[in-house]
Order: C-alpha cells, then structure tokens, then sequence
C-alpha cells in the first residue's frame, strides 16, 4: 500500500524554526517529484514547495524562499521541510505529497505548525 | 502568485450534473496542459481526481470529468451522489511554480 506520513509540527514561536519530515513506503519513493502543500484551517490550499528526484530542481512560493528549505533522502525514503525565521501567517496544516504526472496523487494526513507567542 | 478563480459554491441534487469552472491565466491554465483536480472531505487530506487537465487516476470514478478552453478549465460530476458533498480544488503549473484555486464548496441537496 503507497504511504506517505508527515511529522515534525508544533507550536513554535515566531523567528524560530521546525522541520518536517515526511516517510514513505509502498512506492518507488527515488521515482517521484515530491511536494510540501499547506492550509490554514478553514482555507485553501496553497502549494509550498516541490523537489525533483534526485534533488537537485527545488521550487519554492516567493513568500517563503530564503526562509524555507525542501530536502530528500532517496535511502530512507524521505523528504523534509526545513523551516527557519517562521511567522505568524506560515500557521498551517502542512500535507506533503507525491507527484504522478501534474497531480499529486498519494497525500499524508497533514501535521500542524503553529506560530505565536 | 494569484490564486486560480473558483465559484465559492455550487449545488444540485443527486443525479443531476454540476460544474465547476477554475479561471486563471496565459502564464498558468492557458499555457500549460497540466491542470488537476482535488476533492477534500472536512478534516481530510485532499484526494487527487483529475490530472493533465482530462486523465483519470484509477479508482476515481468516470462521473469525474475535466476538461479546458483558453484560460479555464473545468470540473464536471454527472450522477452527483451524496458522498460528492465536499470541497473542490483546482491546480496549475505557472511556470516554475504550481497554484492552487480558491475552491468551490459543492453542495448536495
């Protein structure tokens, strides 16, 4: 079964920092682009950042360039989020994802970041 | 980085067809063929329906159907059935980036 379990979220205080971590298992994990998706609870969704599979394409919304860093790690099967200088509006849901094509097709159960002092 | 337009809600009652349109721009859904489509259940991960604008992942059901003209793309289900009841996201390439729409609450009446 395909399987993607993010971790790592928590109540930080603005200007800190957290990573994300996201294990996969049932699928060819080196195979895929990967993801990082957030949402504000009672809003959309907002795409954050993507990695090629072997790392070396990353992608990033422009409000969070320079602040965030993805990351993988083929032999465990991983990817992270590197999260520095946070803010108050970076509270979120924060979902990664597998790419199939254009869509991104296998989701974890989301993990909860939270900024405030 | 704008956010697609969706309609904030649509509604119909079972069997019947809705659509739902997700509006951008030549530097997002009219320049790339690499639109998708999410259904999110309150308290859930969202769940990928459409990608490539008109493919069907398996398992989703054929009553999902979506399809573009010019900057706008759209998401139709036929056979509307309770379980349909639930959020809609559009997404798209825009060049080194993807963006996601405003979503659309589809009610089942």
């Amino acid at each position: 079964d395909e399987q993607v379990v993010d971790s790592g979220g928590g109540l930080v205080q603005p200007g800190g920092s957290l990573r994300l971590s996201c294990a996969t298992s049932g699928f060819t994990f080196a195979g895929h682009w990967m993801t990082w998706v957030r949402q504000v609870p009672g809003k959309g969704l907002e795409w954050v950042a993507n990695i090629n599979q072997d790392g070396s394409e990353k992608y990033y919304m422009d409000s969070v360039k320079g602040r965030f860093t993805i990351s993988r790690d083929n032999a465990k099967n991983s990817q992270f989020l590197q999260m520095n200088s946070l803010r108050a509006e970076d509270t979120a849901v924060y979902y990664c994802a597998r790419f199939h094509y254009s869509g991104m097709d296998v989701w974890g159960q989301g993990t909860t970041v939270t900024v405030s002092s | 980085q704008s956010a697609l337009t969706q309609p904030r809600s649509v509604s119909g009652s079972p069997g019947q067809s809705v659509t739902i349109s997700c509006t951008g721009t030549a530097s997002d859904v009219g320049g790339y063929n690499y639109v998708s489509w999410y259904q999110q259940h309150p308290g859930k991960a969202p769940k990928l329906l459409i990608y490539d604008v008109n493919k069907r992942p398996s398992g989703v059901p054929d009553r999902f159907s979506g399809s573009k003209s010019g900057n706008t793309a759209s998401l139709t289900i036929s056979g509307l059935q309770a379980e349909d009841d639930a959020d809609y996201y559009c997404c798209s390439l825009a060049g080194a980036f993807y963006v996601f729409g405003t979503g659309t609450e589809v009610t089942v009446l």
